[in-house]
């Protein structure tokens, strides 16, 4: 079966401290991998995705096949990166699924 | 500001009744979608259209209808058959294949009384 897994539900940190938020999924085929985030009163937005390989507010992901995880990292976590955070697979032209979210929060 | 509109942002009904949910894109997308987001239990999808007069049932279908009759359009039905229909909804939508990008809607809350 298809499924996201986001074992943390929350996950607090001090400001200058790593993060990591982990997201492991299971699916048999190549799969396309997004991060999402919702900050307080805002809609769900787009952070990243595999297939770009970028880093987008200091966030990076790596797609790791042998372990099916899709983690979610920060060298130093800022207070403005307080939000809720959602891994999400995407199956080739199929439905997207989304994990049960963890809430990052940042304590200064 | 993403091209997708949710409505009503509230809305508050009376349990029985039936509620139509709102989602209109201007984005020109394929794929919508429909999401219930419960406090613990993340985003579970109810039903999708990946085309015009067409639509598949999500993980939480019962107690819901949709139509897809035309492409920016992907109202959502709440009716006295859900159990448990006081949530937050999001709509969203995306052009679909690799590498898509994936606009969500305000989400509207929906409270049964």
């Amino acid at each position: 079966a298809q499924r996201v897994t986001q074992p943390e539900k929350l996950l607090s940190v001090f400001k200058g401290a790593p993060v990591e938020l982990k997201c492991n999924y299971s699916y048999s085929g190549s799969p396309e991998l997004f991060w999402y985030v919702q900050y307080s009163r805002q809609r769900l937005q787009l952070l990243l995705r595999h297939i770009s390989r970028e880093s987008i507010k200091g966030f990076t992901a790596d797609l790791n096949k042998g372990e099916t995880s899709f983690h979610l990292k920060k060298p130093f976590a800022q207070e403005e990166d307080s939000a809720m955070y959602y891994c999400a697979l995407k199956p080739y032209t199929d439905k997207l699924i989304f994990g049960t979210g963890t809430r990052l929060q940042v304590f200064p | 500001d993403g091209g997708i509109t949710q409505s009503p942002k509230y809305l508050f009904r009376k349990e029985g009744q039936n509620v139509t949910l709102s989602c209109e894109q201007n984005l020109n997308h394929d794929a919508m979608y429909w999401y219930r987001q419960d406090p613990g239990q993340g985003l579970r999808l109810i039903y999708y259209s990946q085309i015009v007069n067409d639509f598949q049932k999500g993980d939480i279908a019962e107690g819901y209808s949709v139509s897809r009759e035309k492409k920016e359009s992907f109202p959502l039905t709440v009716t006295s058959a859900q159990k448990n229909p006081t949530a937050f909804y999001l709509c969203c939508s995306s052009d679909g294949g690799t590498g898509n990008t994936i606009y969500f809607g305000e989400g509207s809350w929906l409270t049964v009384v």
